[in-house]
């Protein structure tokens, strides 16, 4: 099952704006990562954000966790055109499931 | 330095058949974990393993089974293939058995399609 749920579910910009995505998950964590997927390819590892952390940057990327509302977003500035992607949270959970729980994602479109 | 490969990249099987996919994880990493990806949803976790070991198992059947190699290459297998099973199937390794502290790498993908 989908831990994470992430919203919107598909979002489209101009190039030069700013996008945001939310992430919702359900149980407690170790750590919460942000992933990138173009068209169907392997993901890529943007950012990782610790259950003790509260916010996170990564050059156009700034992370933010609020564990007591069980939820991040990812915020992505001055978009480019190469933006355009799925972005997937996804959750290291506390204790012990050695395994990545990943929502559901959301399509970012970026209009040149 | 070579990342995380995976082959084949396409498949076409039968229903019924079986199938070997492989990963060979960026050097030094010792955590291979595997994901299914059904179109248009997230990854969806299958196996840890951690130094040869499995170390964790998601909510497959017992069609689907991996083991890890001495040299940290994996394979997946899956038997008696059924339609649902057509998927990106996706390779990652990290440096630590949780990855704590660190971010998973993955592979482009195999995709599978069962006809």
């Amino acid at each position: 099952s989908q831990q994470g749920e992430e919203d919107p579910q598909a979002l489209s910009i101009q190039e030069g704006e700013n996008a945001t995505m939310n992430c919702s998950y359900k149980t407690s964590i170790n750590n919460l990562q942000w992933y990138r997927q173009n068209s169907g390819r392997g993901l890529v590892h943007l950012i990782l954000i610790r259950s003790n952390e509260r916010e996170k940057h990564s050059g156009r990327l700034r992370v933010t966790l609020d564990t007591s509302k069980k939820s991040s977003s990812l915020l992505i500035t001055a978009s480019r055109a190469a933006d355009t992607a799925s972005y997937f949270c996804a959750t290291d959970a506390n204790p012990g499931r050695r395994a990545l729980t990943f929502g559901s994602g959301t399509r970012l479109q970026v209009q040149p | 330095d070579a990342g995380v490969t995976q082959s084949p990249t396409h498949l076409i099987k039968t229903r019924g058949q079986h199938v070997t996919l492989r990963c060979s994880p960026i050097s030094g990493h010792k955590s291979v974990s595997w994901y299914q990806q059904v179109l248009g949803q997230g990854p969806q976790f299958i196996f840890q393993y951690y130094e040869k070991e499995e170390r964790g198992r998601g909510n497959f059947p017992d069609r689907f089974s991996a083991r890890q190699f001495p040299n940290y290459s994996s394979e997946l297998n899956v038997n008696a293939l059924l339609l649902g099973d057509s998927a990106l199937y996706l390779c990652a390794s990290s440096l630590e058995r949780q990855g704590l502290g660190y971010g998973y790498t993955f592979g482009s993908g195999t995709r599978l399609t069962v006809v």
